[in-house]
Order: structure tokens, then sequence, then C-alpha cells
């Protein structure tokens, strides 16, 4: 299965916009690139999924790099809601793959006031 | 829409015992999945469904059984509880096979402790 690999943690000032990076060299042509985030205690919250283009929706931005080996998740300015644990992951929607992702640890991203 | 609801949200269990885990989902999803994350960790796939009557093992099955007999519902059956299963467990689902729409809906999360 392909993997992603994020950095453990990141920090933003209030307001500011957030780059939140994924590396996912091992990528198949079938794979999705999603991005969820986890508030403490809760489910994992759908963010925002791409295949090839970059897409743009409320709550973020992704920008896929043109060989999509990487991603980047764009938030355009920071609230102190957004601190959460960030994961990117792959979903290939094949029949063979089933649908299957898997998530890494995530990217804790930390908003200062 | 109700969206995928989980019960119960905590659970105390002894070694050995059973119990079974409830799933339901209101949005007319082909694929559910159960997860599991432990503390500080990233969740790992349990057992999936793409459909009423098929399921396939993920990551980490061993110990736990589901079976798929409606759409709405996707229990999961932990045999013997043992305390390396005390996590927080994560039922989703989504569309299936669409791009477009793919996203997973997580429920609550139950929490479950077995001693």
């Amino acid at each position: 299965d392909a993997k992603t690999t994020q950095p453990n943690s990141m920090e933003s000032n209030e307001e500011e916009p957030v780059h939140l990076p994924c590396n996912h060299s091992t990528i198949s042509g079938t794979d999705y690139i999603h991005w969820y985030r986890q508030l403490p205690s809760q489910g994992p919250e759908y963010v925002i999924h791409g295949l090839t283009s970059n897409v743009n929706n409320r709550m973020a931005s992704l920008a896929i790099a043109e060989d999509r080996k990487s991603s980047t998740l764009i938030l355009h300015r920071a609230t102190l809601r957004d601190a959460a644990v960030y994961y990117c992951i792959l979903r290939d929607l094949t029949l063979t793959n089933a649908g299957k992702s898997t998530f890494g640890d995530g990217t804790t991203l930390t908003v200062k006031p | 829409n109700a969206g995928v609801t989980q019960t119960p949200k905590f659970q105390v269990l002894k070694t050995g015992q059973s119990m079974t885990l409830q799933c339901a989902q209101d949005m007319n999803h082909e694929y559910m999945s159960w997860y599991r994350q432990d503390p500080g960790m990233g969740l790992r796939l349990i057992h999936y469904s793409v459909g009423a009557g098929i399921t396939d093992q993920g990551e980490v099955p061993n110990g736990y059984n589901v079976s798929r007999s409606t759409t709405e519902d996707f229990p999961l059956r932990l045999l013997s509880a043992a305390p390396s299963q005390t996590s927080v467990y994560f039922c989703a689902s989504s569309y299936f096979p669409s791009g477009r729409y793919n996203e997973q809906f997580f429920g609550p999360g139950t929490r479950l402790t077995v001693l």
C-alpha cells in the first residue's frame, strides 16, 4: 500500500496562512489524495481531496505537485479552531483495492493567538 | 441525516468477554469500515465492506469479526477481548467507487477498555 509522510508537528500564528506538506512518493495513478483532521476526542473530519488538479473548498486548498509525489494542504487564515491533527492519506477506489486507505500519524498543528 | 452513529460511546470489558460494537449510517453509502486508534497514534484499518454481503480484512483484523447484512449496518464483534484491544474504535462510511464524492464520514467513536 502507498504510504504518506508528514512532519510530526507544526506551529502557526492565528490569522496567518498555514502550509501542511505531505510526501507520497509511491502513489499510484488511481490513488486519490485525501486530507482529514481530527480534533481532540472526536472522529476524523473530511477536509479536502483531489486526484491531479489543485482543489479549493470553503475549508482549505489542496496543491498537488505535477508528478503527484507530494501535496500541500493550505489553510488560508488559521484560527484557534484549526488546531488539530491533520492526516494526509491515499485512497484507491479501484475494485481491486476496494477503497482502502492508510492513515499515518499525521501532523499536529498548534495555532498561537 | 444522522450521519454515522456508533453505540456504545464507552465500554469496559473483562479479558475474555465478547461484545459487539454497533455502527449505522443513513446516507446509503456502499463502503463502510472500522478503524482503531491507540493513544497518540493514527488510525489503523480493521475490516471494511464495499456492500451488503461483502467484507474483507484490513491491516489489523485479528480478534475481530464483521458482517454486513444491510447497507445501513456494519457491526464489529470482539470474540474474546484482550487488554491489547483497549483503544478507540471509529466507524466510517462513504460512497464507492465514486471518485468525486468519496470522502469518508466518521462516527464519534467507541472508547473501549479491556481489564
